[in-house]
């Protein structure tokens, strides 16, 4: 089955400094790449759509340049967190749709990243 | 915005079904309704999807209602590894088809 993994599972940073997230799809070809968030005891959030060759679109409310999003190649997407401050901490949570598939447009989802900012 | 309401919680006792409902009432025509779960700290696991037939996987079954306002997920055989949360979702149409979730509901799987 399609699968999709992450880069780091867990990551701990110091405020006021940037965090690269890893967004794989292992074996299928994703033209397009979501960005989830999702804090303690809640759902996740949508945060942007990552499309490979353009820029992605960011969902209201989510600051753009804070959260840099780059989906260089079918396989690759990355998240960077810049700036990062204590409330970034976070489960970040990446989900990728398969090019050639056609309806229903399922998506697989990565393992997620534990995100703590210190 | 989550086009689907859950309740908050279920308990079901390990072996028996659990049936957990969702209501989608302004589900457009061509949406499809799926449904995912996400297990403690681990990303959303794909279970089921469904357009207008009720359907059936190695996992579980889809009933779709008539209408299409209303679907019910059901594990035939719940386990103890079923305890999750439980996530019901129509897709947004469009070029993107975004995923937008909801609440969910956290299935309680006891001895």
């Amino acid at each position: 089955g399609a699968v999709v993994s992450q880069h780091p599972s867990w990551v701990i940073c110091k405020s006021g400094t940037s965090v690269k997230i890893e967004c794989r799809s292992l074996d299928f070809q994703a033209t397009t790449m979501f960005w989830y968030r999702q804090f303690p005891k809640q759902s996740l959030m949508l945060m942007a759509t990552s499309n490979e060759g353009s820029k992605a679109t960011y969902e209201q409310g989510v600051e753009k340049d804070k959260f840099l999003i780059n989906h260089a190649s079918l396989t690759l997407s990355t998240l960077t967190v810049t700036s990062a401050h204590p409330e970034d901490s976070s489960f970040y949570i990446c989900s990728a749709r398969d090019l050639l598939a056609g309806p229903p447009y399922e998506q697989y989802f990565g393992p997620g990243t534990r995100l703590t900012v210190t | 915005d989550a086009k689907t309401t859950q309740p908050t919680s279920m308990d079901c006792a390990e072996g028996r079904a659990a049936n957990l409902p969702c209501n989608h009432s302004t589900i457009s025509g061509n949406e499809y309704v799926y449904w995912y779960r996400q297990i403690h700290s681990q990303g959303p696991q794909y279970i089921i999807h469904g357009l207008k037939n009720n359907e059936t996987n190695e996992m579980a079954s889809l009933i779709i209602t008539e209408d299409r306002k209303s679907s019910t997920l059901i594990l035939p055989h719940a386990t103890l590894r079923d305890t999750a949360v439980y996530y019901c979702i129509v897709r947004v149409g469009g070029n993107f088809n975004k995923f937008y979730f909801g609440s969910g509901t956290k299935l309680n799987v006891k001895p």
